[in-house]
């Protein structure tokens, strides 16, 4: 399958160091997505990747894609206690349009 | 960002009873989708709605699952008899390029 598979599985952090989680998947996709999850609550859309690009800003979060190593990571800068949350990768392939999600990193800012 | 709502947010049923989660886009939009995640699991692709028909399922998605658009505007999941390993969040999205998510609706099945 084309999953997406994050690590590390959790991160604690001090507020204001830089947090950078990392995302490997399988099989060939067409778009790499970074989602956040805050506990218990929906999916919030962070930024897409597309297959022909290898890195993306968007404010403090920066994403780089790797195909030829099936790995995308998420640099978030400036950490604050904001950004407590799950984060997730998730993959959409070539013929179908689903998206399939990791498992998430569990992402705590230390106050 | 294209608003999708959600309802009910929270759903508590008995197993066995049937449920229906429905699902508002605010604009127009041809893509729907239904994942869902189990409490401290990932989120998983239930099925693709295009066009008015499923474009594709899982296998989670079984007999006991359903999917329409009543009105041309909803859209709605629904369980005809719920078993306790339905209870999780059920998640509605659809496409813009990206796929954006409804807030979810936490059902319960007791």
């Amino acid at each position: 399958s084309q999953q997406g598979e994050e690590d590390p599985q959790a991160l604690s952090i001090q507020e204001g160091e830089n947090a950078t989680m990392n995302c490997s998947y399988k099989t060939s996709i067409n778009n790499l997505q970074w989602y956040r999850q805050n506990s218990g609550r929906g999916l919030v859309h962070l930024i897409l990747i597309r297959s022909n690009e290898r890195e993306k800003h968007s404010g403090r979060l920066r994403v780089t894609l790797d195909t030829s190593k099936k790995s995308s990571s998420l640099l978030i800068t400036a950490s604050r206690a904001a950004d407590t949350a799950s984060y997730f990768c998730a993959t959409d392939g070539d013929r179908d349009d689903k998206i399939i999600f990791g498992k998430g990193t569990r992402l705590h800012i230390l106050p | 960002e294209p608003e999708v709502t959600q309802t009910p947010s929270h759903q508590v049923t008995q197993m066995g009873q049937e449920v229906i989660l429905r699902c508002v886009p605010i604009s127009n939009h041809l893509y729907f989708y239904w994942y869902r995640q189990i409490l401290g699991q990932k989120v998983e692709f239930l099925v693709s709605f295009y066009n008015n028909e499923i474009s594709e399922k899982s296998e989670i998605f079984d007999d006991q699952f359903s999917v329409e658009r009543p009105d041309g505007s909803n859209f709605t999941l629904k369980i005809r008899s719920t078993k306790l390993e339905d209870s999780a969040m059920y998640f509605c999205a659809i496409r813009v390029g990206e796929q954006f998510f409804g807030p979810g609706t936490r059902l319960t099945v007791l």
